[in-house]
């Protein structure tokens, strides 16, 4: 399967516990984006990389979130000191920077409920 | 800020009938307009998209319209089918790329 994975597709921890997701983006893709999905709405965006730069990041994005894509390939998104709200599911779309109008994939998603 | 808003919520449609979901955004540096479709456990993924330039494009059932001067744009599915159900979602894409997407629509088709 050569689309855009993630692990784990599920995780529950207990509030105030860190948490790891990883992405693998369709290979040689360039672009990264990290969406947060809450029941019944929309995907909202996260950050972007482009290759292992992260070029934007939402205000969503608190300080307690982390995003980093070493190498330009893999990239990981930690939640430090969960909360209740951060339950969610957060979805990783990658893209083909080479072309303006390139589709972005997403990912399965992870979904993680904080207790 | 909801820069993209979408309508209905939800929509029930017979087998072989119409579906239509209508969009509107604000922002006039929205350069694409993807919809997508997502089923229950899975990421979204791409179903049509149209560029500002174009005023309709047709796949298949799958039909966009787009209102650039009245920053709105739609998704007519027509002869709809059961394996139709889904939510779908509209974006507009903005900078970097990154995609402001509405609240998407839940879509029953009956048999």
């Amino acid at each position: 399967d050569t689309g855009v994975s993630q692990d784990p597709r599920h995780k529950i921890t207990k509030r105030g516990q860190n948490v790891t997701f990883r992405c693998d983006p369709i290979s040689e893709h360039n672009r990264l984006y990290w969406y947060r999905q809450t029941l019944g709405q929309g995907p909202e965006f996260l950050t972007y990389f482009q290759n292992e730069a992260q070029l934007e990041k939402s205000r969503l994005l608190s300080d307690r979130f982390s995003a980093e894509r070493p190498k330009g390939s893999f990239s990981t998104l930690e939640i430090q000191r969960t909360e209740q709200g951060d339950s969610a599911m957060y979805l990783c779309a990658s893209r083909d920077g080479t072309g303006s109008y390139n589709e972005q994939f997403f990912g399965p998603g992870t979904r993680l409920t904080v207790l | 800020q909801q820069q993209v808003k979408q309508s209905p919520q939800s929509l029930i449609v017979q087998k072989g009938g119409i579906s239509i979901i209508n969009c509107a955004y604000e922002n006039t540096a929205f350069d694409y307009f993807p919809w997508y479709q997502q089923f229950p456990g899975k990421g979204p993924a791409l179903l049509i998209a149209i560029r500002p330039d174009v005023s309709e494009k047709k796949e298949g059932r799958f039909t966009i319209s787009f209102n650039k001067s009245a920053k709105q744009f739609s998704l007519h599915i027509m002869d709809s089918q059961p394996g139709d159900s889904a939510t779908y979602f509209c974006a507009a894409r903005g900078s970097w790329g990154k995609f402001q997407f509405g609240a998407g629509t839940q879509v029953v088709v009956t048999p």
